[in-house]
Formats: C-alpha cells, sequence, structure tokens
C-alpha cells in the first residue's frame, strides 16, 4: 500500500464551483504540504502544516484553503474554482528531522472548465 | 532571480553517454540539498541527497559547493530508463525549493 494517498486522481470541475482534494498518510509524519505544478514553472508551495494545529501559507497560496483533520489528513480547498487553478496537485510528508526531505503522493489532476 | 535555477533542457544523448546538470541557488542559508527524478508527470521521487563532500550511488554522482552555491548531477553510462525530469531541491526553512527542472532524453 502506497504510503501517500490522495483522492481524487483525477477531477473535472466547472469554474466557480467549490472543490476539495484530499491526502492521507501512513508514514507517521508530523508535517504535510500541499504543492501545483504547472509545465515550466516547478512545483509551487501553497500551504503546509507542521502539526494538527499549525496552518501556514505557502507562495500561492490565494484562492485555496486547507484543513489539518489529522496527523494523516491534509485537506486542500477550491472555494471557487477557476480555470489558472488547472494544474497538477501534490501532497507530501516529511519528519520533524530537519534534515529529511519529503515523500509525495501520486498526485491529482484537476482541470477546471 | 529565482532561487534555484538550473540547466536549460531537454538533453537528448544517446546510450552510454555521461551527461551533467547543473544548479546554482541564491540563498546561502539553503540547509540541505537534494536531486528528485520525475517521470512523465507522476510525483518527484528521491535520487539523492547531495553532501559538501560529494557522494556516489552507482552510476549517480551528486556534488555541492557551498561556496559558489552550485550543485551537480553527474550520470556516467545512460540507460534508457534515465529518461525523466531531474529536478534540484534544496531545504529552508523546513520547507522544499524546488528548480524548475531538466529534461533527459536517452536514446536508443
Amino acid at each position: 500500500d502506497a504510503d501517500v494517498t490522495q483522492t481524487p486522481r483525477n477531477r473535472i470541475t466547472k469554474t466557480g464551483k467549490r472543490i476539495m482534494l484530499e491526502c492521507s498518510q501512513t508514514k507517521g509524519h508530523d508535517r504535510m504540504y500541499w504543492y501545483r505544478q504547472d509545465p515550466g514553472l516547478g512545483l509551487r508551495l501553497i500551504y503546509y502544516s507542521f502539526d494538527v494545529k499549525d496552518i501556514n501559507k505557502g507562495e500561492i497560496s490565494d484562492g485555496y484553503s486547507v484543513s489539518r483533520q489529522a496527523q494523516a489528513k491534509f485537506s486542500l480547498s477550491l472555494e471557487s474554482a477557476i480555470p489558472n487553478q488547472t494544474a497538477l496537485y501534490f501532497c507530501a510528508t516529511s519528519p520533524k528531522d530537519s534534515q529529511e526531505t519529503q515523500y509525495f503522493g501520486p498526485g491529482t489532476r484537476l482541470l477546471v472548465l | 532571480r529565482k532561487e534555484v535555477e538550473q540547466d536549460p533542457g531537454p538533453f537528448n544523448v544517446p546510450e552510454g553517454a555521461t551527461v551533467a546538470f547543473n544548479c546554482t541557488y541564491s540563498n546561502s542559508a539553503s540547509q540541505s540539498f537534494f536531486w528528485y527524478r520525475q517521470d512523465c508527470r507522476k510525483e518527484p521521487k528521491l535520487l539523492m541527497s547531495v553532501y559538501s563532500s560529494g557522494n556516489e550511488d552507482g552510476r549517480f554522482t551528486a556534488q555541492l559547493n557551498r561556496a559558489s552555491q552550485y550543485i551537480s548531477l553527474l550520470i556516467r553510462d545512460s540507460k534508457l530508463s534515465d529518461s525523466a525530469t531531474y529536478l534540484c531541491v534544496l531545504k529552508l526553512g523546513g520547507k522544499l525549493i524546488f528548480g524548475q527542472g531538466t529534461e533527459l532524453s536517452v536514446k536508443p
């Protein structure tokens, strides 16, 4: 079983709809992250959480919100989707050790029409 | 200036070739450095960490020069399966900062 899972894996939605992307992990890591990837731009950080009660904005948080319901779950919401939020979204986790890297989920492909 | 800059791609090389990727970073406070591999819009996967003393993992060698703020990845005896995008990544303040990646295509 995968350590970091994302649902849905693919989603098509319309402009103005609210959509939630889910991330779950079984690695026991404290830290979780949401990124988006666009062609030619690399991965950009949307939000991150170092613990259940901790939420931090990343580089591109406008238009997004998150919820850290438990250590193992971190959800990303698009309150009112717009076409330029069409992208590949990745969730990632890492332990507290500052030298450790991050482990990524398989990604969610989102298309906003 | 971007925080992490990589060689523009794509690199098209024949099997068996040696290929080198370079990466520069702008923040001297960067704590850790990594090379990730990403296949065809799948998730990035850690290829190797990069240490100041340089480190090798089979056909892959990574180097870090903190004074010049420069990281490199050398792939020897390229295989078809090495075709992917290689991401230069640094860690700063608990967050990862990604380069945009360099695409490698290894041809028969």
